[in-house]
């Protein structure tokens, strides 16, 4: 199946610097990639969705200058988390959705390993 | 709007017990249904999926049956084994909406 993958798949930094995580599809093409963030013990919650070329479409409540995503290519998105502090701990998970040109809601998201995030 | 609706956990059973985990949708139009397994510190995989109606998902011994009828797609599998101890996610993706709306997550544990 298609394999997305994540870098780093742990990071710990102190509070005020910026952390980029990358998400990579490694044998297809994404021209969309999602991220999630998620609570422990809870459900994933959308962040923004990405379309490679264009801006990312952020969900109600995500600070877009915090979280900064860019899909420059169509295997690869980043997030930076910027200027991070303790609360943005938690788990990060990117998704991508392979391109199939005509029926794209029967498409599956294929999920990243997540990238857990520690804010000192 | 679209929603998924979970069973609460955690469920605790022992090995080769019968499972259920129920699952229901509120969707406009006709969703895909899909139902991940998430293992402790990993990401999201996969565990089957149902395009339509009537469609039954299954992999390594679970099983889900899109049911239109009563907007369910309740995953089940008849004897669970120590490794199926994960979080369950129950999601779907409507043709209005491109991203993926998931249920809360069902936690299992199963004991030998």
């Amino acid at each position: 199946g298609a394999v997305v993958s994540q870098h780093p798949s742990w990071v710990i930094c102190k509070s005020g610097t910026s952390v980029k995580i990358e998400c990579r599809s490694l044998d297809f093409q994404a021209t969309t990639m999602f991220w999630y963030r998620q609570f422990p013990k809870q459900s994933l919650m959308l962040m923004a969705t990405s379309n490679e070329g264009s801006k990312a479409t952020y969900e109600q409540g995500v600070e877009k200058d915090k979280f900064l995503i860019n899909h420059a290519s169509l295997t690869l998105s980043t997030l930076t988390v910027t200027s991070a502090h303790p609360e943005d701990s938690s788990f990060y998970i990117c998704s991508a959705r392979d391109f199939a040109g005509v029926d794209l809601f029967y498409n599956e998201q294929f999920f990243g390993p997540g990238t857990r995030l520690t804010v000192l | 709007g679209d929603s998924v609706t979970q069973m609460e956990g955690p469920v605790t059973l022992s090995e080769e017990a019968f499972l259920t985990i129920n699952c229901t949708y509120t969707a406009t139009g006709y969703p895909s249904l899909f139902w991940y397994v998430q293992y402790p510190g990993e990401g999201l995989q996969l565990l089957l999926k149902a395009t339509k109606a009537d469609d039954k998902g299954s992999n390594k011994g679970f099983e889900a049956t899109y049911r239109k009828e009563t907007t369910s797609f309740h995953l089940e599998k008849g004897s669970v084994q120590v490794s199926d101890s994960a979080v369950y996610f129950c999601a779907l993706i409507t043709y209005n909406n491109n991203d993926m709306r998931f249920g809360a997550g069902t936690r299992l544990t199963v004991k030998p």
